[in-house]
């Protein structure tokens, strides 16, 4: 049971290219989200997914694009990287409402944008 | 506007010794509240989650408290290890429509020093 995997670890990208970035889990859980850590700030939530072939928007959207097309695998992409966009991502997932349910991370990607 | 702050920003303490980490927030409607520890290059881990009825919940050397009257929380760390050296974000999830939606503070950075 790996729990919530990230691809790939880290990368390089020069303004304008484009890239996705992978989070897989093996828990079966319906819910999986897309965060950002920024330094002095809290986590951001860019996107989540409530179950298979659904996304829906979070906080900072603009810029990402993400697809669930299978339920065990939540991609992000950025379509024309930009500096404002370097960062680490994470991604979490949860089994079912987060009301009680605790959030499982995945070990982040962390992307520098030129 | 929902908010959680985390204080102190850091903090460094000797091995073995005992520290306390607040959190006030102003998160409504309220759902639960949760601690996490993220080593740094990693992802963050769920320690406790308390609802509005719990006071108190431990983890082993972790113990979380809850004052929802005052919107504060605080976790206490017993006989610090050097393995408690990490970040330790505040999270409280307010009640939402299709997912609880959660508010990250920035996290308090703890060192802990032989």
């Amino acid at each position: 049971n790996a729990g919530v995997t990230q691809t790939p670890k880290f990368r390089v990208l020069k303004t304008g290219q484009s890239m996705t970035l992978l989070c897989a889990q093996d828990m079966n859980h319906e819910y999986m989200y897309w965060y950002r850590q920024d330094p002095g700030m809290g986590l951001r939530l860019i996107h989540y997914s409530v179950g298979e072939g659904t996304t829906a928007k979070g906080e900072v959207p603009d810029g990402y694009n993400v697809s669930r097309l299978k339920k065990q695998n939540f991609l992000l992409g950025l379509e024309s990287a930009a500096p404002s966009q370097t960062s680490v991502y994470f991604c979490a997932s949860n089994p079912f409402r987060q009301d009680q349910e605790t959030q499982y991370f995945g070990p982040g990607t962390r992307l520098l944008v030129l | 506007k929902n908010q959680v702050e985390q204080s102190p920003q850091s903090l460094i303490i000797l091995e073995g010794k005992n520290c306390t980490l607040q959190c006030n927030y102003t998160v409504s409607p309220f759902s639960n509240l949760r601690w996490y520890k993220q080593d740094t290059g990693r992802g963050p881990v769920s320690l406790t989650i308390m609802t509005f009825s719990e006071n108190t919940k431990s983890n082993g050397r972790y113990t979380a408290t809850l004052d929802a009257d005052t919107k504060q929380s605080s976790l206490h760390i017993t006989a610090s290890q050097l393995s408690d050296s990490a970040s330790y974000i505040c999270v409280v999830s307010a009640l939402g429509g299709a997912t609880n939606k959660l508010i990250f503070g920035t996290g308090t950075l703890l060192a802990v020093q032989p």
